[in-house]
């Protein structure tokens, strides 16, 4: 079965300063990498998604993710974070085929003006 | 294009009560996914819905069921509830299914069994 761990449950930052959000997976199979956020009170939104093709990801807001292949890892970063940034983000990986989603625990962004 | 949208927002329900949600994908999508959003367990996958079928279904107690009706939109029922069945439900909808294509997630449906 594969899972998600998300390293850092809150992640508090200063305002325009860069941020790495930290997500590993385990699957001994080939995955599809997402990355979700969540405002409060609201559904999920998707910032990026690894299907295949090249490592480096870019996604919506700014936001930019890489796949590791070799250390199972999708760390999500943004260079320089806003006070709306501030939010849950869920990474999520999924087997190829009709298989359910699987997200980490959420890390809680918190950016300081 | 109207995104996915989720009745009643907020619901509040006694123990032993039974609840349905109602989920209405983006129009053109055929696949429904539930999730379960607690602070202690996270988003835990219920069940997908596709062309009225039940296509995957998470590690839950038959207490909860879901269906599909013609048009994709999907209902989910809880009976018996429990105070630990407090949670945001989350539908989802996807074009054909999971997998590579993108998920798209309503609001949320708030219930709080007391």
């Amino acid at each position: 079965a594969q899972s998600v761990t998300q390293l850092d449950s809150q992640v508090p930052v200063f305002e325009e300063a860069p941020v790495e959000l930290r997500c590993n997976y385990s699957s001994s199979v080939s995955v599809y990498l997402f990355w979700y956020v969540q405002y409060p009170n609201q559904g999920l939104q998707l910032l990026l998604k690894y299907l295949s093709g090249s490592t480096l990801v870019k996604g919506i807001n700014g936001f930019e993710a890489e796949f590791n292949k070799s250390q199972t890892s999708f760390h999500l970063r943004k260079p320089s974070v806003h006070i709306s940034d501030t939010a849950e983000y869920f990474c999520a990986v999924i087997r190829s085929g009709n298989t359910p989603l699987v997200f980490g625990k959420g890390t809680r962004l918190s950016v300081i003006a | 294009k109207a995104g996915v949208t989720q009745t009643p927002r907020y619901l509040i329900k006694t123990r032993g009560q039974q609840v349905t949600l109602s989920c209405s994908p983006i129009s053109g999508h055929r696949s429904v996914s539930w999730y379960q959003q607690t602070p202690g367990q996270g988003l835990q996958f219920l069940f997908e819905y596709f062309s009225e079928t039940q296509r995957n279904k998470g590690n839950f107690p038959g207490r909860f069921s879901g269906r599909q009706f013609s048009n994709s939109r999907s209902e989910m029922n809880v009976s018996t509830l429990e105070l630990g069945d407090s949670a945001l439900y989350l539908c989802a909808s996807s074009q054909i299914g999971q997998g590579a294509y993108e998920q798209y997630f309503g609001p949320g449906t708030r219930l709080t069994v007391t």
